[in-house]
């Protein structure tokens, strides 16, 4: 168990432009989530997928955010045309399966500063 | 979303016993107890989870109340890798995905 990796583990870019971290999963776990926290804040929810396939998407991913995962593998989260308010750190998790005995286990986050 | 309601904060001794409650008045029987917490500059960790039962692993117990309207995470030693914040997560057997964090509460050590 290497546990969840997420790149880069910082991130600073100019307002307007396009960013994109990765995250790889546990190997083993068909499930993985998306969630963004702000300072002070407990994680927020944005998006999963089982396999290759996004199941649920927050109403804070706008359309400005696009997450993938192809093969049911590593998956990216991107944001195009960042603002300030983007601001934040991005976590990744993965799980084994559904079902509420089912932890998440989390990557350490990728922090993202716009400029 | 079930909800949970933890103290803001609290501070407790380097190597006594802390006790951190949470509080689930509104759960169901198919919700989960799950308790996260999270490190300076990490992300959340997971600790324990409990349905009925009292749990306890290596790294903290869990004591569920009869009702299960509430629960309390027992560190049993603390100490000062254990400051953090602590996230009380009601996780559905059946329902949805994602996890709900709060603001848990934010556990300092003194030495």
């Amino acid at each position: 168990d290497t546990g969840v990796s997420q790149n880069p583990r910082h991130k600073i870019t100019k307002r307007g432009q396009n960013v994109t971290f990765r995250c790889d999963p546990i190997s083993e776990h068909n499930r993985l989530y998306w969630y963004r926290q702000t300072l002070g804040q407990g994680p927020e929810f944005l998006t999963y997928f089982q396999n290759e396939a996004q199941l649920e998407k927050s109403r804070l991913l706008s359309d400005r955010f696009s997450a993938e995962r192809p093969k049911g593998s590593f998956s990216t989260l991107e944001i195009q045309r960042t603002e300030q308010g983007d601001s934040a750190m991005y976590l990744c998790a993965s799980s084994l399966m559904q079902g509420g005995e089912q932890p998440q286990h989390f990557g350490d986050g990728t922090r993202l500063s716009i400029l | 979303d079930a909800k949970t309601t933890q103290p803001n904060s609290m501070e407790s001794n380097e190597e006594e016993p802390v006790h951190l409650p949470c509080n689930h008045s509104t759960i169901s029987g198919t919700d989960y107890i799950h308790w996260y917490r999270q490190l300076p500059s990490q992300g959340p960790e997971y600790v324990i989870h409990g349905l009925t039962s009292n749990v306890n692993n290596r790294m903290a117990s869990l004591a569920i109340a009869e009702d299960r309207k509430s629960s309390t995470l027992i560190l049993h030693r603390a100490t000062l890798r254990d400051a953090a914040v602590y996230y009380c997560i009601l996780q559905n057997d059946f329902g949805n995905e994602k996890l709900t964090f709060g603001t848990g509460t934010r556990l300092t050590i003194i030495p």
